[in-house]
């Protein structure tokens, strides 16, 4: 079945630094979306995207979708101790959506 | 709206027990999921549903089973708990609205350990 790799496993950044994490698939994908979990809570929707070449933009936060629509992005700009938590990327699969492994930002101040 | 709710937020069980959980949503969803997460991973999908009376196998179902009998709730059962089931559950759902895919709502969880 349809998988979605998420890279890194885990990053600790110092405060202030920049954060990316990676998210590639084998097939092409119709969107994606991207979710934030704080440590102890529940997974929180960011954004999707749609289009081939997207970028979006949240504050300090940068999404991007490939052209040939198999990876995407999140990459965060000098990160803030809030920034603290597990980033999943999500791929539509039928009636399913498929969570990447998740990539764990640690933060020290 | 209270969102998506899940009952119980905790639990502890015996090797061997049964037990049910629900998850709740009052934004007329269509769909709905149950995942687990275990300690440093992912979301895994135990079983799902594309509307009232319908359930439908994920990627893990093995020692679960569901029901959606109404459309705003969505029961997860374990027949006889085992230590692995030992777990974080999480419920999502999320509307079909004809767009491409629509963001899931989650539930805050329910942490389960089975001794």
């Amino acid at each position: 079945g349809q998988q979605v790799m998420q890279i890194p496993q885990y990053q600790h950044v110092q405060e202030g630094e920049d954060f990316t994490t990676y998210c590639n698939s084998s097939t092409t994908l119709s969107n994606i979306q991207w979710y934030k979990q704080r440590p102890g809570g529940h997974p929180v929707f960011l954004i999707q995207l749609v289009k081939s070449g997207e970028v979006k933009k949240q504050k300090r936060l940068t999404f991007q979708f490939g052209e040939a629509k198999k990876n995407s992005s999140l990459h965060i700009t000098a990160t803030q101790t809030t920034d603290v938590g597990t980033y999943f990327c999500a791929a539509p699969s039928a009636s399913k959506i498929i969570f990447g492994s998740g990539t764990r930002l640690s933060i020290r101040p | 709206n209270a969102g998506v709710t899940q009952t119980p937020k905790f639990r502890v069980l015996k090797t061997g027990q049964s037990m049910t959980l629900l998850c709740a949503q009052d934004m007329n969803h269509e769909y709905m999921y149950w995942y687990r997460q275990d300690p440093g991973m992912g979301l895994r999908l135990i079983h799902y549903s594309v509307g009232e009376g319908t359930t439908a196998k994920g990627e893990v179902p093995d020692g679960y089973n569901v029901s959606r009998l109404k459309k705003q709730n969505f029961l997860l059962g374990l027949e006889s708990a085992a230590p692995s089931q030992t777990s974080v559950y999480f419920c999502a759902s999320r509307q079909t609205s004809g767009r491409a895919w629509d963001e899931q709502f989650f539930g805050p969880g329910t942490r389960l350990t089975v001794l």
